[in-house]
Parts: structure tokens; C-alpha cells; sequence
């Protein structure tokens, strides 16, 4: 079974300040590692996903598969960074995404 | 290109009551998905397709209902609707292995 965990459901940082989400996961094959970003009253949308290797909005995510972890990272916290922050994983031929749980990231003044 | 699109945004059922949770996208995406979001616990998948024609179960279908009669469109039906589907509900397509676009979600209540 797959799973995704994030280990923190709630994530306060000062501006400016390093800020890093946690995300673990579980799978037996090779899966595909995405972070989505939900803001206020939008709809979810993708930040980032593994394959790509990119850095977004000064974002960046490693896939870590000796710690199966694919933690979200930015060196400084911006106030608009304040958001929902779901990791989410597929597997198979499907694209079936499976999320974790969020992590509610809040950059304060 | 409007992406996906979810009707309606907001709605309050009393229990035992049905209705059909509308989505449509307009990119020609061959898989589509409904999640429900409830506080503290992400996105669970209800149903999803991989074509007109084509549905399959997810993680948590029970109390749910979904065909695909078309590409564009993919309803979810609620035939008698209970507390516990209280939630935001979030329609998705993608085309192959590209992005996931997600729809701006419906809230329902259930009371």
C-alpha cells in the first residue's frame, strides 16, 4: 500500500526564515513525488514535482529514496508563502495521486 | 481554455436527499478524479476514470456513484446523503502522465 505522511500539521515561521515540510512516504516501487499548494479559498495546484527538478516560487524538493522523504524547502519564508502544503505521491499506471495530510504553513510579519 | 470546472460551489442537503456534483473540463484529458478534503486529513479518492466509458473505484466510494458518459464531463451522484459526506469535494483531470489540474471544489453540508 502507499502512503504519505507529513509529520506536522501546523508550520509558523518569522519572514525571512529558513522554513522546511516534511514529507515521508511509502511505496514498493518507484513512485512519483509531487508537492501541491492549496491558498486561501483556491483550488489546489501544483508546486512542484521530482522529475522536474525545479524551483518554484524559490521552492525546492529533493527525493531522498534511502529515507524515502521528499521534503519541501525554502531559504526565506515570504508572507504570501502562507498556505496549505499537501505532498502527494503516484505509483502505476493509473496516476492515482495519494496525499498526505497537510501541512498548514503560516508566515508571520 | 476554462480547465476544470465544478457546480455548484456551495450547497446544504438534508439527510436522505440526493444530487449530482457536476464537473467538466474542456483540455481533452483522458483521467479524471474526485477527491473529498476533510479537515486534518488531505485528499482521500472517491472515483476515477481513464476514458469516456470507464470508471473505477478509489479509496472511499461508498455513498457514491460516478459515470462517464462523455470526456468532458464526470458527475458524482449522491443517492442518499448522510453526515459523514459533509466535506469539500474537488474534481481533477490530467492527461497522461502530465499535471493534475484540480477543479475550485464544492462544499457541501449535510444536515
Amino acid at each position: 500500500a502507499q502512503r504519505v505522511t507529513q509529520p506536522e500539521k501546523l508550520l509558523s515561521v518569522f519572514k525571512g526564515a529558513p522554513v522546511e515540510l516534511k514529507c515521508n512516504y511509502s511505496y514498493s516501487g518507484s513512485p512519483e513525488l509531487f508537492w501541491y499548494v492549496q491558498y486561501s479559498r483556491q483550488r489546489l495546484q501544483l508546486l512542484l514535482r521530482h522529475i522536474s527538478r525545479e524551483s518554484i516560487k524559490g521552492f525546492t524538493a529533493d527525493l531522498n529514496k534511502g529515507e524515502t522523504s521528499f521534503h519541501l524547502k525554502k531559504p526565506f519564508a515570504q508572507e504570501e508563502d502562507s498556505a496549505m502544503y499537501y505532498c502527494a505521491l503516484t505509483g502505476g499506471s493509473n496516476y492515482k495521486l495519494t496525499f498526505g495530510k497537510g501541512t498548514l504553513l503560516t508566515v508571520n510579519p | 481554455n476554462a480547465g476544470v470546472t465544478q457546480t455548484p460551489k456551495f450547497r446544504i442537503l438534508k439527510i436522505g436527499q440526493s444530487m449530482t456534483l457536476q464537473c467538466t473540463q474542456d483540455m481533452n484529458h483522458n483521467y479524471m478524479y474526485w477527491y473529498r478534503q476533510d479537515p486534518g486529513m488531505g485528499l482521500k479518492l472517491i472515483y476515477y476514470s481513464v476514458g469516456a466509458g470507464i470508471t473505477d473505484k478509489g479509496e472511499v466510494p461508498n455513498g457514491y456513484n460516478v459515470s462517464r458518459s462523455t470526456t468532458e464531463d464526470f458527475p458524482l451522484r449522491l443517492e442518499l446523503a448522510a453526515p459523514s459526506q459533509t466535506s469539500v469535494y474537488f474534481c481533477a483531470s490530467r492527461q497522461g502522465d502530465n499535471e493534475q489540474f484540480f477543479g475550485p471544489g464544492t462544499r457541501l453540508t449535510v444536515l
